[in-house]
């Protein structure tokens, strides 16, 4: 079993959809949380970052955690075109490694 | 700053060839990392560099070798291609390791191997 799991998708929305995109994982030791967001052809690039269960919000985006079900959520309200994207999840213990989910891959169609 | 680069871009190699892949972070960063990218498979740590002259086995790294060459520098060599490790290979650079900074992400190689 690998220790993040993340469905690879993929997944179509119409612009102006909320997407919800989920992780699960089996380590209770992760202490921090990222969303990275992946243009086609582009390095990862960081989204959102929480360390504490429940959420956190940027602008249309929102990281939610629930270390008690060890489930991860990212909410993207009004999506828009720009938005299509590989989101991957990531985790971190507090060591010099961070584990990474495979990706989802998001459309959002105008 | 031009953050984290990466040469080559795309590589094409036949089975047995070597090649090394060069990677530069101009932030000033302590730890820097090599990680390769598969469908479905997510981001997995070849290897690590903590720190100026260390350097640690991640995931998956058979076949590979790397350098730590100086505080900006980290190369990885593959000293005989093989088929699967076709991917697109990852370069990254964080500050300080280990309280969760973000790590910032190289453009990426593609690598074809025949």
């Amino acid at each position: 079993q690998k220790e993040v799991e993340q469905d690879p998708g993929p997944l179509s929305v119409p612009e102006g959809a909320i997407v919800s995109l989920n992780c699960t994982y089996s380590n209770s030791a992760f202490q921090y949380f990222m969303w990275y967001r992946q243009y086609s052809r582009k390095g990862p690039e960081l989204l959102m970052y929480t360390y504490s269960s429940g959420n956190k919000e940027d602008g249309r985006f929102t990281a939610q955690v629930d270390k008690s079900s060890k489930y991860i959520s990212l909410f993207i309200r009004d999506s828009q075109p720009s938005d299509s994207a590989t989101y991957l999840c990531a985790m971190g213990t507090g060591g010099f490694k961070t584990i990474f989910g495979a990706g989802t891959r998001l459309f959002v169609k105008a | 700053n031009a953050g984290v680069t990466q040469t080559p871009k795309f590589q094409v190699l036949k089975t047995g060839q070597s090649m090394t892949l060069q990677c530069a972070q101009d932030m000033n960063h302590n730890s820097m990392y090599w990680y390769r990218q598969d469908p479905g498979m997510g981001l997995r740590l070849i290897y690590y560099s903590a720190s100026e002259g260390t350097t640690d086995k991640g995931e998956v790294p058979n076949g590979y070798n790397v350098s730590r060459l100086n505080k900006r520098e980290f190369s990885l060599r593959l000293e005989s291609a093989a088929p699967s490790q076709t991917s697109v290979y990852f370069c990254a650079s964080i500050l300080v390791a280990g309280i969760g900074n973000e790590q910032f992400f190289g453009p990426g190689t593609r690598l074809t191997v025949l």
